[in-house]
């Protein structure tokens, strides 16, 4: 049972490239989450779904898009990357029934 | 729009101190209050209260909410250098597209030996 995991560990972008973070989970679990993390500002959500097929903007959605074509997937996107993403980005999973979030071990990223 | 801060951002001790973190929030549709532990890595859960009052423990830690006054704490006794990390305080939120946390900015602790 490898709970939530997610692909790259790390990644240097330069400004206007594009790349697409990948987070699994094997919990069977119905809701899925993607935080960035900045010093001194906790975890921020970016977007989150609720069930295979459906997403829904978080506090920090611009810049970023996702997709759930799998329950066991959330993917997040950055289309063109800016500096100001650069970011420790976490992904979590909870149960439908409760609020305990399954975090990731975290996708550090670079823009320069 | 739903804030939560904690206190101190940050924390130096010595070994065998006790120490008290704060959490204190303002949100609509509160569900619950979560603490959780964060070292290197991805943040490990701690606590999830839901009710006033009720005070949860795991061994050295313990944890209570009011949810008149809008605030929980978090505390360590007989803090030992393995308790160094940020923990983070979240409220769980109900919304119409689904359950969502809102986290505070975190308390980074050290402890000294």
């Amino acid at each position: 049972n490898a709970g939530v995991t997610q692909t790259p560990k790390f990644r240097v972008l330069k400004t206007g490239q594009s790349m697409t973070l990948l987070c699994a989970q094997d919990m069977n679990h119905e809701y899925m989450y993607w935080y960035r993390q900045d010093p001194g500002m906790g975890l921020r959500l970016i977007h989150y779904s609720v069930g295979e097929g459906t997403t829904a903007k978080g506090e920090v959605p611009d810049g970023y898009n996702v997709s759930r074509l799998k329950k066991q997937n959330f993917l997040l996107g950055l289309e063109s990357a800016a500096p100001s993403q650069t970011s420790v980005y976490f992904c979590a999973s909870s149960p439908r029934t409760g609020l305990k979030q399954y975090f990731g071990p975290g996708t550090r990223l670079t823009v320069t | 729009e739903d804030k939560v801060v904690q206190s101190p951002l940050s924390l130096v001790v010595h070994e065998g101190d006790t120490v008290t973190l704060n959490c204190s929030y303002e949100v609509t549709n509160f569900r619950s209050l979560l603490w959780y532990k964060q070292e290197k890595k991805a943040p490990t859960f701690l606590f999830m209260l839901t009710s006033s009052g009720i005070e949860k423990k795991s061994g050295r830690l313990s944890s209570i909410l009011d949810k008149k006054e809008l605030f929980s704490i978090l505390n360590i006794t007989a803090t030992q250098t393995g308790d160094s990390a940020i923990y983070l305080c979240a409220v769980g939120i109900a919304e119409t597209s689904g359950s969502r946390l809102t986290f505070g900015e975190g308390t980074q602790l050290t402890v000294n030996p």
